[in-house]
């Protein structure tokens, strides 16, 4: 059974960082690429940023370029999106996906965590 | 960045009934890379339908999807009462990928 756990949300003040973790489990990890999404309080879905099944590849919404970075552990089967620079309009349930099929990096994804909520606020 | 646009906003069906749902976008899908998926309050989104027509796996098939292009439908043959959501379109096709606003499907 594919599971996707978010870990790392929480409040933060504005301009501050922080780091969201993902662990994946059943499927082999490096053999997907992974995205994340966010969905502000009472809004809808937005894409947020993609990695390559090993990592060379990193993909942002101009939204986020510049202030996020994600990254991947393949060897502990891990996703990851550091951000900083965090703002009023960041506040948001940060979802970490695994994309539906092998060989490219697609933000189409069939299995999503039960997301991670940021509060950005003084 | 490709515009989806959902509707009806919100629709007000029973239980047993058949609905489509509409997704819209602002330039054709080439390859009809074209996704819905459907959320319950406090919870993740489930991914139904991908390549315009294709059901994910577990999907029942009361679900279905059609369309080209620019116009996409979601079919929802008989309703359950467990399908009573917000329903969003994604296209996969043109680089950002993006989500329609969303379509709630309430009980009447």
């Amino acid at each position: 059974e594919v599971q996707l756990l978010e870990s790392g949300g929480g409040l933060v003040q504005p301009g501050g960082s922080l780091r969201l973790s993902c662990a994946a489990s059943g499927f082999t990890f490096g053999s997907y690429a992974m995205n994340w999404f966010r969905q502000a309080p009472g809004k809808g879905l937005e894409w947020v940023s993609a990695i390559s099944e090993s990592g060379g590849s990193t993909y942002y919404a101009d939204s986020v370029k510049g202030r996020f970075t994600i990254s991947r552990d393949n060897s502990k089967n891990t996703l990851y999106l550091q951000m900083s620079s965090l703002r009023a309009e960041d506040t948001a349930v940060f979802y970490c996906a695994k994309s539906r099929v092998t060989g490219i990096t697609s933000v189409l994804s069939d299995y999503w965590g039960q997301g991670a909520l940021v509060t950005v606020s003084s | 960045e490709t515009v989806l646009t959902q509707s009806p906003g919100t629709l007000s069906l029973s239980p047993g009934e058949r609905v489509t749902l509409s997704c819209r976008a602002s330039q054709s899908l080439g390859r009809n890379f074209l996704a819905w998926y459907q959320q319950k309050p406090g919870q993740a989104p489930r991914l139904l339908i991908y390549g315009a027509s294709s059901r994910a796996t577990g999907i029942p098939d009361r679900f279905s999807g059609s369309g080209s292009g620019t116009d996409f439908t979601l079919t929802i043959s008989r309703l359950e009462p467990e399908d009573f959501a917000m329903y969003y379109c994604q296209q996969y096709d043109i680089s950002p990928g993006t989500f329609g606003q969303g379509t709630k499907l309430e009980i009447k």
